[in-house]
């Protein structure tokens, strides 16, 4: 079974603040993805990374950078976090085309 | 236009019941598709993959219509662990990993 895990399930910060949101695969996955969840808005691609040191944006990078170092963990960080960025974020790994989603943290912006 | 759009629902059937959903795509040229279920506050979980005209798993069928640009979602005998939303994704046809996502189809199984 394919295991991905995030660092927090839930996790509160106050703006302005540098939050980072950990994410790790164990199936030796070449890509990763990193996307917000919102009510009516669906799933929204934030950065992902077909490779060690490599990412791409994805469809709303602002606001956020990422880290790939190794191959298994693929790091999301809000430079200066703000309340807009208030949401569920979903990690998620993939050999071919199918993705596999860590359990998401829930993080609040206060 | 969405790329990829969905009856939001929701959906409320008794257990034992068939219920279908469609979703439809706008990029032509999209090849694979997926339904992913999605339960409340948790992560969206692979349900089916659909590469060719369609493909079945247990009571669940998924089939594609390329002339028409829909992909359907069937269940049979529903139980009410079904209870979910059920989201429909397309692989972005310009674009090898990236997967463009419905907003989902809430389904409620009712005893």
């Amino acid at each position: 079974d394919v295991k991905v895990t995030q660092s927090s399930r839930y996790l509160v910060k106050r703006t302005g603040e540098k939050v980072f949101l950990e994410c790790v695969q164990d199936m030796d996955h070449e890509n990763m993805f990193w996307y917000r969840q919102d009510p009516g808005l669906g799933l929204r691609l934030i950065y992902f990374s077909y490779d060690v040191k490599m990412k791409e944006k994805g469809d709303i990078p602002e606001g956020y950078s990422v880290s790939r170092e190794k191959k298994e963990r693929f790091s999301l960080i809000l430079e200066s976090a703000s309340t807009n960025q208030t949401s569920m974020y979903l990690c998620a790994s993939s050999l071919s085309l199918e993705q596999y989603f860590g359990p998401g943290t829930r993080l609040t912006v206060t | 236009r969405k790329e990829v759009e969905q009856d939001p629902g929701p959906f409320n059937v008794p257990e034992g019941a068939t219920v279908a959903f469609n979703c439809t795509y706008s990029n032509s040229a999209s090849q694979s598709f997926f339904w992913y279920r999605q339960d409340c506050r948790k992560e969206p979980k692979l349900l089916m993959s659909v590469y060719s005209s369609g493909n079945e798993d247990g009571r669940f069928t998924a089939q594609l219509n390329r002339a028409s640009q829909y992909i359907s979602l069937l269940i049979r005998d529903s139980k009410l662990s079904d209870s979910a939303t059920y989201l429909c994704v397309a692989l972005n046809a310009g674009n090898n990993r990236k997967l463009i996502w419905g907003l989902g189809t809430s389904l409620g199984v009712n005893p």
